[in-house]
């Protein structure tokens, strides 16, 4: 089984910058998530997706942040304009839900990208 | 909020010693999971623990769930070079989004 991919998996970008992040959850994964991962602390979730329905951003800056999964698979994240403390790792996540009448939540992650704001 | 709490910060340890992390929540749990995350990779999903007073082991693993539903545990026991990483809890309320709330974590270094 494919895991979660994820691109870029580097990125640098100057102050008022704008980028994107794209996640590719495994197939058949009704549940997706993004989360900020800063040095030395746990992910801290930005936004959950169920299908292609949000159903917590209630740590998203939305003023900067947004975030979309069209058609409940793929998803993309955007920053826009970034800021110096916007350097973290974005780990995106997915799981299975309640897909295929089974309700498990443990969450498989991405290998993140790594953003860097100068 | 939910805060989800975690001690130590940092432990090293001789290889061979055992090793104890420890994780608390502000508020009641629906069921915490632990992950851990190896230098330089991601979060990789170690179990969930559902029940009240719940213990579940893993080979030298061995996880608990608090009777109150707000404290857990991980214990290693005999640690090995290849326990190295960042061990994190994250704790889930009752609700239907399933959000989990994650702890800072304990970074685990083991000397050989």
């Amino acid at each position: 089984e494919a895991g979660v991919a994820q691109s870029p998996r580097y990125k640098i970008i100057e102050k008022r910058q704008s980028v994107a992040f794209w996640c590719n959850p495994i197939s058949g994964h009704a549940t997706l998530y993004w989360y900020q991962q800063i040095l030395g602390q746990g992910p801290k979730l930005l936004i959950q997706f169920q299908n292609n329905g949000v159903v917590d951003d209630s740590q998203l800056p939305k003023d900067r942040f947004s975030a979309e999964r069209l058609k409940g698979v793929d998803s993309t994240l955007k920053i826009q304009p970034a800021k110096l403390e916007d350097s973290a790792v974005y780990l995106c996540a997915s799981s299975p839900g309640l897909a295929g009448g089974t309700s498990s939540y443990e969450q498989y992650f991405g290998p993140g990208t790594r953003l860097t704001v100068t | 909020g939910q805060q989800v709490m975690q001690i130590p910060q940092y432990q090293h340890v001789q290889e061979g010693e055992d090793f104890t992390t420890y994780c608390n929540s502000s508020t009641t749990l629906s069921n915490i999971q632990w992950y851990k995350q190896r230098p330089g990779g991601h979060p990789v999903f170690l179990i969930q623990l559902v029940k009240s007073g719940e213990v579940k082991k893993q080979k030298r693993l061995t996880f608990q769930f608090g009777e109150a539903k707000k404290n857990s545990s991980l214990h290693i026991t005999a640690t090995q070079t290849t326990d190295v990483g960042t061990y994190f809890c994250a704790g889930r309320r009752g609700g239907s989004n399933y959000k989990l709330t994650f702890g800072k974590g304990t970074l685990l270094t083991v000397n050989p």
